[in-house]
């Protein structure tokens, strides 16, 4: 039983052009989400969160998205660079209870200069 | 500077070999965690820890054993190594539930 899904195993972008990755999750109970990088031969580095209280979040180039009604994140990448060029996990967790984070399988992204 | 620090990088055990995968972090988090990724999958939680003399298990325990005696040591143990724990491991922590969590650079066994 897969609760956090990325349905996109890999996705190729132009460089300048605008990356979006997707991820749903099933329990409701997820409250926070992020997202984890990750380079070869590298643990996942973290990019970037949000709350369920919010539907956006921004930091520099990175916007995530949640839309908890449809049960579903995006992370959007723009302007897309060569160095982005990584495999992208989404978590979730909860703050409260015992649920631990959940990641999915992750979406490798490959960005063409 | 340090975050989280995981030993050894690189691995080769025999089948039916023990090890201890160790994991030290320096953040002073409550939380610390052990993953394994396969090949073309997503993380998947071996054994957590809410703070030092508590662990539980995650989706996938068997073959592996934990102990946090203190607050920045979580080390994994392998009992009678087998092919299907040839992974890559990756040891966390977060300060709480809820936080960010923060990953070590990843141990590489093969079991063969």
């Amino acid at each position: 039983d897969q609760q956090v899904k990325q349905n996109s195993p890999s996705l190729s972008v132009q460089e300048g052009r605008i990356s979006i990755l997707n991820c749903d999750y099933t329990n409701s109970m997820f409250d926070y989400f992020l997202w984890y990088k990750k380079y070869p031969a590298e643990g996942p580095t973290f990019l970037i969160s949000i709350s369920s209280i919010k539907d956006k979040n921004e930091d520099g180039r990175f916007t995530v998205f949640l839309n908890k009604s449809a049960k579903h994140l995006s992370l959007h990448i723009v302007p897309s660079q060569p160095g982005d060029s990584a495999v992208y996990f989404c978590a979730a967790s909860t703050t409260s209870g015992t649920y631990k984070y959940i990641f999915g399988t992750g979406t490798r992204l490959k960005v063409l200069a | 500077n340090a975050g989280v620090t995981q030993t050894p990088k690189f691995r080769i055990l025999k089948i039916g070999q023990s090890m201890t995968l160790q994991c030290a972090q320096d953040m002073n988090h409550n939380y610390m965690y052990w993953y394994r990724q396969d090949p073309g999958m997503g993380l998947k939680l071996i054994y957590y820890s809410v703070g030092a003399g508590i662990t539980d298990k995650g989706e996938v325990p068997n073959g592996y054993n934990v102990s946090r005696s203190t607050t920045e040591d979580f080390p994994l143990r392998l009992e009678l190594a087998a092919p299907s724990q040839t992974s890559v491991y990756f040891c966390a922590s977060s300060y709480r539930q809820g936080n960010t969590i923060y990953f070590g650079e990843g141990s590489w066994l093969t079991v063969v």
